[in-house]
C-alpha cells in the first residue's frame, strides 16, 4: 500500500542550524510529493511539492528532492529560524492513493532555540 | 481571496450533546476532507467528498459520525452524541482533484472540541 514514514520528533536545534528531516515513502505509480508545515494553532499549508524524479521543490528557504531511485523527499534548509518552530509533515498523492486523497506522514516537530 | 472557512472555532459542550461543525470550501474547488487531529493518533483522514459525493468514509471512527454536502460551498460534521474521546481539533480542507492530476489541499483554521 501506500504510505509515507519520517523521522520522529521533535528535532532541537539552535538558530542558523542546518535543518534535514527524512521522509521516504512507498507508493504505487509516480505520485505528487508535498512538505506541509503547521503553526501553533493553525491549520497545515503547503511549504513545498514535486511531481515528478528529480524535480526540487522549494520555498522560504527550505528545499527538498523527488529521489525515486532512493524513494525519499528529506527537507533541507540552511540556517533555521526560531520562527521555523513548527511541526513538518511529509505527504503524497497520486493515481494510486484512492482517488484523490493524500497520504501523510506523522509530522516532525522542530523547535529552534534563540 | 478567502480560505476555507469552518465554524465555530471552539466548542465546548457536554458528553451525550450533539455538535455540529461546518466548513465553507474556497470557491471553486471540488474536493473537500474532513481531518481530525490528536496528539495520540495524529492526523487522521475521517471523509472525503469529490463533487459533492462522498467517496471515501472508512476513516469515520462510527455511527455517532456523519457528514454531509448539500452543495458545493458547505459541509457539516456531526456528532451524536459526543463523548470524552471525540475531544480533537477537527479540520477541514479542500482542493481542487481531477484524474491526472493531484493538487495541493487547502486547510482550515480547525475546530477545537472539547467535550466534558
Amino acid at each position: 500500500g501506500n504510505s509515507v514514514t519520517q523521522m520522529e520528533g521533535p528535532v532541537t536545534l539552535s538558530e542558523e542550524a542546518f535543518l534535514t528531516i527524512n521522509c521516504t515513502y512507498t507508493a504505487t505509480g509516480y505520485p505528487s510529493l508535498f512538505w506541509y508545515v503547521q503553526y501553533p494553532g493553525e491549520g497545515l499549508q503547503l511549504l513545498l511539492k514535486a511531481t515528478k524524479a528529480d524535480d526540487k521543490g522549494s520555498n522560504k528557504g527550505f528545499e527538498a528532492t523527488y529521489r525515486k531511485e532512493t524513494t525519499s523527499f528529506h527537507l533541507e534548509k540552511g540556517s533555521v529560524q526560531v520562527s521555523d518552530s513548527a511541526v513538518y509533515f511529509c505527504a503524497l498523492s497520486g493515481p494510486h492513493t484512492g482517488g484523490f486523497k493524500t497520504i501523510f506522514g506523522a509530522g516532525t516537530r522542530l523547535f529552534v532555540k534563540a | 481571496d478567502a480560505g476555507v472557512i469552518q465554524s465555530p472555532r471552539h466548542e465546548v459542550t457536554e458528553m451525550g450533546q450533539e455538535v455540529t461543525l461546518r466548513c465553507k470550501p474556497i470557491s471553486g474547488h471540488n474536493s473537500l476532507f474532513w481531518y481530525r487531529q490528536t496528539m495520540m493518533r495524529g492526523l487522521e483522514l475521517l471523509i472525503y467528498f469529490n463533487n459533492n459525493v462522498p467517496i471515501d468514509d472508512s476513516g469515520m471512527p462510527e455511527d455517532r459520525f456523519s457528514a454531509k454536502m448539500p452543495n458545493a460551498s458547505f459541509s457539516t460534521l456531526k456528532i451524536q452524541p459526543s463523548e470524552p474521546r471525540d475531544s480533537a481539533v477537527y479540520f477541514c480542507a479542500s482542493s481542487w482533484s481531477a484524474r491526472g492530476s493531484w493538487e495541493t489541499q487547502y486547510f482550515g483554521p480547525g475546530t477545537r472540541l472539547l467535550v466534558l
